[in-house]
């Protein structure tokens, strides 16, 4: 079982400001994805990264892979009430099929 | 339909009896996958269909869960006897292959709750 860690669990922040959340693993992963959930929804794709020391951005979001595609990172720029959600980390081994979650972040931005 | 649809959205059940939980998936998809959220955590994976291979049953936590698919469309997970432990959101996710960089696409779950 492969299994990702993510931190912090929680972070509450003010408008405006940055942060970083990580996903971590001692297995390594063919591709990892990230997802965004909102209440009473299910989770939402935002990215896709795929080849050691990745780099994606979209918008004020920065999304990086390990070089060693055991661990990835999300990093939120001047952050905003709308990007208040759990942001999941999730990946794929070579030999396994199912996409395996991470625990989630749970971030509230407080306008 | 445009998304992945579940039913019902909301289930509640006492201890003991068995309950049926419904995904249609996107058309077209031949991956589907349940997972288990509990409040406020990660997904934690159930089971994995395929095209016609054999599913990945490796997620389930007892004999209790089941779950089946016809074809390449509706999957229905069955908890059988069930605890007030299998009490949180189930989700169906279903995508176009299996290949790693496919996007999963949601449902918005059933949220089950066991009394």
């Amino acid at each position: 079982t492969q299994l990702l860690e993510q931190s912090p669990q929680f972070l509450s922040i003010q408008e405006g400001e940055n942060l970083t959340v990580y996903c971590n693993s001692s297995s390594v992963f063919s591709s990892l994805q990230w997802y965004r959930q909102e209440p009473g929804e299910g989770p939402v794709l935002l990215v896709t990264v795929v080849t050691g020391g990745e780099v994606k951005k979209l918008k004020r979001l920065t999304f990086q892979f390990g070089d060693a595609r055991k661990d990835s990172s999300l990093h939120i720029t001047a952050a905003q009430p709308g990007d208040t959600g759990l942001y999941l980390c999730a990946g794929r081994s070579g030999s396994a099929r199912q996409l395996t979650f991470g625990s989630g972040t749970q971030l509230t931005v407080l306008p | 339909g445009a998304g992945v649809s579940q039913s019902p959205s909301n289930k509640v059940t006492e201890k003991g009896k068995d309950v049926e939980l419904r995904c249609d998936p996107i058309s077209g998809h031949t991956a589907l996958y349940w997972y288990r959220q509990r409040l406020g955590q990660g997904l934690e994976f159930l089971i994995y269909f395929q095209g016609n291979s054999a599913p990945d049953k490796s997620g389930l936590p007892s004999d209790r869960f089941s779950a089946e698919r016809t074809g390449e469309s509706v999957s229905t997970l069955t908890i059988q006897r069930t605890q007030q432990e299998d009490s949180a959101v189930y989700l169906c996710a279903s995508s176009s292959g299996g290949g790693g960089n496919t996007e999963a696409f949601f449902g918005q779950g059933t949220r089950l709750t066991v009394v």
